[in-house]
């Protein structure tokens, strides 16, 4: 009965090729985030979206492509894969943005390219 | 700008003893406050958070942490560590937009 579910929990590529991400929450949230975490554990935002609509795009790399196709998932593609994108990439979701409202995490992708 | 700063990358202590996590935020207005853990190889769940009301807050797992708006902290203690509570700790801030920011995390070693 998973909250915040992502797809795949690993995913090893090489360079140059396209892959995605995929996310949905069963928690009835209207606001969903992308977020990528480094080797140092740091936390960066990427994206976040409300009902569907992009509110927050971070300074990320065009190659980095969020898809809502509903309020329940929000899913992540990445282009021409380089080896700096190699991080643990975390969605999240929360009732509304911002303000009081915590942020519910799904367990991670940790992408590995090589 | 709106920043969170925790105060000691690694925090190790001994079982048994005082856990205490430092965090400071810089901003003239009192942001939203919280505090995720992280386990290996899982994701950020909330320890506890401040929003308005009593300053003292109480978590989960026997965590607490104070809002001091006269020192801009939001420090992280617990009386006694145990070995299950070794694990990564975020302090978050969050304003009335659309921004939650973490703070780089603390890795908590408890010895035996």
């Amino acid at each position: 009965d998973t909250a915040v579910s992502q797809t795949p929990k690993y995913l090893v590529t090489q360079m140059g090729n396209d892959k995605s991400i995929k996310c949905e929450q069963n928690l009835g949230h209207d606001t969903m985030y992308w977020y990528k975490q480094d080797s140092k554990k740091f936390l960066k935002i990427m994206f976040s979206y409300n009902n569907k609509e992009l509110i927050i795009n971070e300074t990320v790399p065009n190659r980095f492509s969020p898809k809502s196709p509903d309020k329940a998932h929000l899913n992540l593609h990445i282009n021409s894969l380089e080896l700096g994108d190699s991080a643990v990439y975390f969605c999240a979701s929360s009732l509304a943005p911002g303000g009081s409202y915590e942020q519910y995490f799904g367990p991670g992708t940790r992408l590995t390219v090589t | 700008a709106q920043s969170v700063t925790q105060l000691g990358s690694h925090v190790s202590v001994s079982e048994g003893a005082l856990v205490l996590l430092r965090c400071n935020y810089s901003s003239s207005v009192p942001p939203y406050l919280f505090w995720y853990v992280q386990y290996p190889n899982q994701g950020l769940q909330l320890l506890l958070k401040y929003t308005t009301g009593a300053t003292l807050v109480k978590g989960i797992n026997g965590f607490e942490a104070e809002f001091k708006k006269s020192e801009t902290s939001f420090h992280l203690t617990k009386p006694s560590a145990h070995m299950s509570d070794a694990a990564e700790y975020f302090c978050a801030v969050s304003y009335n937009n659309n921004d939650m920011r973490f703070g780089a995390g603390t890795r908590l070693t408890v010895k035996p």
